[in-house]
């Protein structure tokens, strides 16, 4: 079955830490993506990537940016991360064509800014 | 730039009757739509996709959506709503990345 796995389900940080968000996907996928969900605004594109060492901005891009190293890895960085980031984080990934696939979403992870 | 519209940010039905939950999109071309659903404390999953042909959608779960576009709407609906069927749905458009409206929360009472 394939897979998006994001290494952490929950994470607390305090303000001001640099914080890194991982993401897998074992499809050979050439999209990635990373959203933030929060109650009442549904999902919200940070940053996407269509290939290695590529980035392309999302609607709400400050305050992140994004790595991409290997086709298969994706992560999310907060530069300093701030009380306002305080979100559920989701990654996703499709084949090239997203007008007719879906996504495959990776479990989330839940991230606190203390 | 294009968009979608989730009309009501909460829906509730008695189990047994139809669900409707709407949405409208605004795109400058014929858009791809999908709806996802999330379950309390799940992962997103696709219920259905629309990509330009039939314009009646069918989905999982006896869920179907019908693209209109005179109207600009992709509404999702089922004849006769389940317990299960509690969730949060999602209307999506396909751009150059999926832009999520910001959701509906169907409840469902026996």
């Amino acid at each position: 079955d394939v897979k998006v796995t994001q290494s952490s389900r929950y994470l607390v940080k305090r303000t001001g830490e640099k914080v890194f968000l991982e993401c897998v996907q074992d499809m050979d996928h050439e999209n990635m993506f990373w959203y933030r969900q929060d109650p009442g605004l549904g999902l919200r594109l940070i940053y996407f990537s269509y290939d290695v060492k590529m980035k392309e901005k999302g609607d709400i891009p400050e305050g992140y940016s994004v790595s991409r190293e290997k086709k298969e890895r994706f992560s999310l960085i907060l530069e300093s991360a701030s009380t306002n980031q305080t979100s559920m984080y989701l990654c996703a990934s499709s084949p090239p064509g997203t007008a007719n696939y879906g996504y495959t979403f990776g479990s989330g992870t839940r991230l606190t800014v203390v | 730039a294009q968009s979608v519209t989730q009309l009501d940010s909460h829906v509730s039905v008695s189990e047994g009757t139809p669900v409707l939950l709407r949405c409208n999109y605004s795109s400058s071309y014929s858009p791809s739509l999908f709806w996802y659903v999330q379950h309390p404390n799940k992962g997103l999953q696709l219920l259905l996709k629309y990509t330009s042909a039939a314009t009646l959608v069918k989905g999982i779960n006896g869920f179907e959506a019908e693209f209109k576009k005179s109207e600009t709407s992709f509404h999702l609906t089922k004849p006769s709503a389940h317990m299960s069927d509690a969730a949060e749905y999602f209307c999506v458009v396909s751009v150059a990345a999926l832009i999520f409206g910001k959701g509906t929360t169907l409840s469902v009472s026996s």
